[in-house]
């Protein structure tokens, strides 16, 4: 199994701030032949399901806005808030789909400072 | 509102049996092109992926926790998903969600969009 490492746990950040999280995965998601990233990136709002942001790593949902960003490639990965708002207030988290069983990170909350 | 409707869920004592459904007929998609799926989070716990099935309901897929206690199955026709649990398990005791996966419809290499409003089901004696 893949599995999916996640950091920090929590993260505390000021209005207006940069918010970084960091996705590892055991072993290389990326497909050599089409050159792609298996990896997703969702946002969860309490008791709310989780909100797909990205997929392919990098490539940003419709109406995800434009203050985040999706990077990495290989084992490395991560989800970067440029301006953190008040209502990116979530638990986020990886999920690869290179290999079953599907793994997620255990997830990284992001509160205001 | 295009989303999943959740039912089914509830409490139950270990070693009995649930079933979960998942309503997609106000989505506008045709629901044979794609992958459905359940996924799972334990209370103040992470999300853990327990099943999917391939568009035409020929593939199935498990979680090894779940291997062999839950089945997963769909109609099409009724654009609804199914998840039969049984030997059900405190350890099973999660919100189980729904959600579409988006995907190759035959294989198991899914990221999910849209996801259902969950249920919860609590194993306890």
């Amino acid at each position: 199994d893949i599995v999916m490492t996640q950091s920090p746990d929590s993260l505390a950040v000021s209005l207006g701030e940069r918010a970084t999280i960091n996705c590892k995965s055991s072993q290389s998601i990326l497909y050599s032949p089409n050159n792609k990233n298996f990896l997703a990136w969702y946002q969860q709002k309490p008791g709310q399901p989780p909100m797909l942001l990205f997929s392919w790593a990098s490539t940003r949902e419709s109406g995800v806005p434009d203050r985040f960003t999706g990077s990495g490639s290989g084992t490395d990965f991560t989800l970067t808030i440029s301006s953190l708002q008040a209502e990116d207030v979530a638990v986020y988290y990886c999920q690869q789909y290179y290999s079953s069983p599907l793994t997620f990170g255990g997830g990284t909350k992001v509160e205001i400072k | 509102e295009e989303r999943l409707v959740q039912s089914g869920g509830g409490r139950i004592h270990p070693g009995g049996s649930l079933r979960l459904s998942c309503d997609a007929s106000g989505l506008g998609i045709t629901l044979r092109q794609y992958v459905l799926a359940w996924v799972r989070q334990a209370p103040g716990k992470g999300l853990e992926w327990v099943s999917s099935i391939s568009g035409t309901g020929s593939q199935t897929y498990y979680a090894d926790s779940v291997k062999g206690r839950f089945a997963v199955s769909r109609d099409n026709s009724k654009k609804t998903l199914y998840l039969q649990m049984s030997t059900l398990r405190v350890e099973d005791t999660a919100v189980y969600y729904c959600a579409i996966g988006l995907g190759d419809s035959t294989t198991v290499n899914d990221w999910f969009d849209p996801w259902g409003q969950g249920t919860l089901v609590i194993v306890s004696s």
